[in-house]
């Protein structure tokens, strides 16, 4: 089956830096993409990476490593804004017609 | 400002009936999606359609339907025969169905049985 695992819950303090981890298991596989959706409202997209590495965005980084299919979302210098749920997707391939298959996602709580 | 408008915020189906969500798009996206998302879970697909005229299942097709007629809109049909309809629907869009582009959002509507 295909499955996308990642916490349920982080509790940080502001001005930290916190890491949200995602494991998936799909039947293909073409990027893990990284949303944000804060109570209520829409999701809004973070990022994407395709290939193994680290990606930079202002505070927030992105990691994948495709043999362990493995990745995750890094939040530096935290602020309370960023509480949110963060959902990770991939974008599979084969019968599921390169839709993206989404995480649960992690609550990501921060604490002044 | 281009974006996802969906409509109505809330919406209250009583037994039997069949309820429409609106969702329209100025972004010229080709593509746009349906999804479903149950408290304390992801997004699951309900339809998605990669141009104007064609549209495929999702994971969650039955009990739903939608038309593609044209580019700018793809309303979803909650019918009588979805029996758990109690959820946030949220539309997006993306340039189209491909690997690395980005779904917008709309604010979704929240969908309650009376």
């Amino acid at each position: 089956g295909q499955s996308l695992e990642q916490p349920s819950e982080v509790t940080a303090v502001e001005g930290a830096i916190v890491q949200i981890n995602c494991t998936y298991q799909t039947s293909g596989f073409y990027g893990l993409s990284w949303y944000q959706q804060h109570d209520g409202g829409a999701p809004t997209f973070l990022s994407y990476n395709a290939l193994d590495g680290l990606e930079e965005t202002g505070r927030f980084s992105s990691f994948l490593s495709r043999s362990d299919s493995y990745g995750y979302l890094l939040l530096q210098e935290l602020q309370m804004k960023d509480s949110a749920s963060y959902f990770c997707a991939v974008r599979d391939g084969g019968d599921s017609n390169y839709q993206l298959i989404w995480g649960a996602g992690t609550k990501l709580i921060i604490k002044p | 400002d281009g974006g996802i408008t969906q409509s109505p915020k809330y919406l209250f189906r009583k037994e039997g009936q069949n309820v429409t969500l609106s969702c329209e798009q100025n972004l010229n996206h080709d593509a746009m999606y349906w999804y479903r998302q149950d408290p304390g879970q992801g997004l699951r697909l309900i339809y998605y359609s990669q141009i104007v005229n064609d549209f495929q299942k999702g994971d969650i097709a039955e009990g739903y339907s939608v038309s593609r007629e044209k580019k700018e809109s793809f309303p979803l049909t909650v019918t009588s025969a979805q029996k758990n309809p109690t959820a946030f629907y949220l539309c997006a869009s993306s340039v189209r169905n491909d690997g690395n582009q980005p779904q917008h959002f709309g604010d979704g509507t929240r969908l309650s049985i009376l």
